[in-house]
């Protein structure tokens, strides 16, 4: 099956720091990429949609100069937490779809703890 | 605008026992794709299972059955004789045909009791 890889699993970081965290679609490509943040025992929320080569789409009330999204290639999406604090802290899983529409089935990374100090 | 329920937040049971989880979608789309993922405590999401509208044909796949029926707009998920590996949270989603964005149920946490 198609795999995405997740860098890093697990950060801890100062705050005011940035974290930049990589998601790689490893046996195929990846036109869309999304990117999810996910409370503890809470459902995926959506924060972005990244297309390849292109601005990402953010949803309502996600901070799009605090979450930097770079969809540079086929099979890397990238999301720089900039100038984190506290309240950012969370689980971050990126999920790949490949090819087209017709196949829309998302493929998940393993997410990444961010914990900020 | 679409919804997807799983009413049951948690549940558990002992091993081997056949159990359900239930899943009850909204949409005005007549066409439309239906998810199941499981989500193990390392925390990717492992993709299981998609359904579109158009096929209601029920599907087995090991011990893991599903049942797609959109008079009620339910897609349950039956897992036969339990194993303590099928502990996990588990997520119901809703795609609609030509949108991107999947929406997700509030998930069931399961646990399979040794």
């Amino acid at each position: 099956g198609a795999v995405v890889s997740q860098h890093p699993s697990r950060v801890i970081c100062k705050s005011g720091t940035s974290v930049k965290i990589e998601c790689r679609s490893l046996d195929f490509q990846a036109t869309t990429m999304f990117w999810y943040r996910q409370f503890p025992k809470k459902s995926l929320m959506l924060m972005a949609t990244s297309n390849e080569g292109s601005k990402a789409t953010y949803e309502q009330g996600v901070e799009k100069d605090k979450f930097l999204i770079n969809h540079a290639s086929l099979t890397l999406s990238t999301l720089t937490v900039t100038s984190a604090h506290p309240e950012d802290s969370s689980f971050y899983i990126c999920s790949a779809r490949e090819g087209t529409l017709a196949k829309n089935i998302q493929y998940f990374g393993a997410g990444t703890r961010l914990s900020v100090l | 605008a679409q919804k997807v329920t799983q009413a049951q937040t948690e549940i558990s049971v002992v091993e081997k026992e056949d159990v359900t989880l239930d899943c009850v979608y909204e949409t005005r789309d007549t066409t439309y794709y239906l998810f199941w993922y499981k989500q193990p405590p390392s925390g990717e999401l492992v993709f299981l299972i998609r359904r579109n509208s158009f096929d209601e044909q029920n599907e087995i796949s090991g011990r893991y059955s599903w049942n797609f029926q959109k008079s009620t707009s339910s897609f349950n998920f039956t897992i036969t004789a339990s194993q303590v590996v099928d502990s996990a949270v588990y997520f119901c989603a809703l795609l609609n045909f030509g949108n991107e964005k999947l929406t997700f149920g509030t998930g069931t946490r399961l646990t399979i009791i040794p």
